[in-house]
């Protein structure tokens, strides 16, 4: 069964530095998302990526996050210079049609930790 | 805006009990409502969806919500629990043509034999 994968499942990494999450959406799909899950608390939507370009974002998304698709097979998300309060779960999305006409295939999530 | 509530953070019940859980939402425009469920060091897999039509969804593993308007409610309900239902599950709402989904905290479904 297809399913969307998420690398590495664990990182860790220094206040400042940069980091690339990577997501590889199901192979038809044509939606891809961002969320994130800080410890403890819901699920949040970073931004949706549809056509080579963002489609929506959240105020959680602010210059310091940026997407790409670098290559038609993988979606990255890149955070410039993390935060301690970026640390979280971060779980990558896809969906064939719009979220409201289909259903949202999710990765199993990266745990971001800042140290 | 929209948002989501999720009553109970933990919810316990004994193998073959009712399961319910409840999720309130705040919606402008018409919500259109999910459940999703994780399983340890799994993603997020839909349950159901309600989008339009039928109040009562039906959904994977037993499941089923209702959709009440006038109660800005859309809670989850499984007659029987079996051990394999734990797990954490969330409620989500969309609507007004947005791409993302707003979740509620998650509730943490544990099943006692």
């Amino acid at each position: 069964e297809p399913e969307v994968t998420q690398t590495p499942s664990h990182q860790v990494t220094q206040m400042g530095q940069e980091v690339i999450l990577r997501c590889v959406p199901i192979s038809n799909h044509l939606y891809f998302y961002w969320y994130r899950q800080i410890l403890g608390q819901k699920v949040e939507f970073l931004v949706s990526f549809y056509n080579n370009e963002i489609s929506e974002k959240s105020e959680i998304f602010d210059d310091q996050f940026s997407v790409e698709r670098p290559d038609g097979s993988n979606f990255t998300l890149k955070i410039r210079s993390t935060k301690l309060e970026d640390s979280a779960m971060y779980f990558c999305a896809s969906s064939p049609d719009r979220l409201l006409n289909t259903e949202a295939f999710f990765g199993q999530g990266t745990r971001l930790t800042v140290v | 805006a929209q948002s989501v509530t999720q009553l109970g953070s933990h919810v316990s019940v004994s193998e073959g009990a009712l399961v319910l859980l409840r999720c309130n939402y705040s919606s402008s425009v018409p919500p259109y409502l999910f459940w999703y469920v994780q399983y340890p060091n799994q993603g997020l897999q839909l349950l159901l969806k309600y989008t339009t039509g039928a109040t009562l969804v039906k959904g994977i593993n037993g499941f089923e919500a209702e959709f009440k308007k006038s109660e800005t409610s859309f809670h989850l309900t499984k007659p029987s629990a079996h051990m394999s239902d734990a797990a954490e599950y969330f409620c989500a709402v969309a609507g007004g043509g947005a791409d993302g989904l707003t979740f509620g905290k998650g509730t943490h479904l544990i099943i006692q034999p």
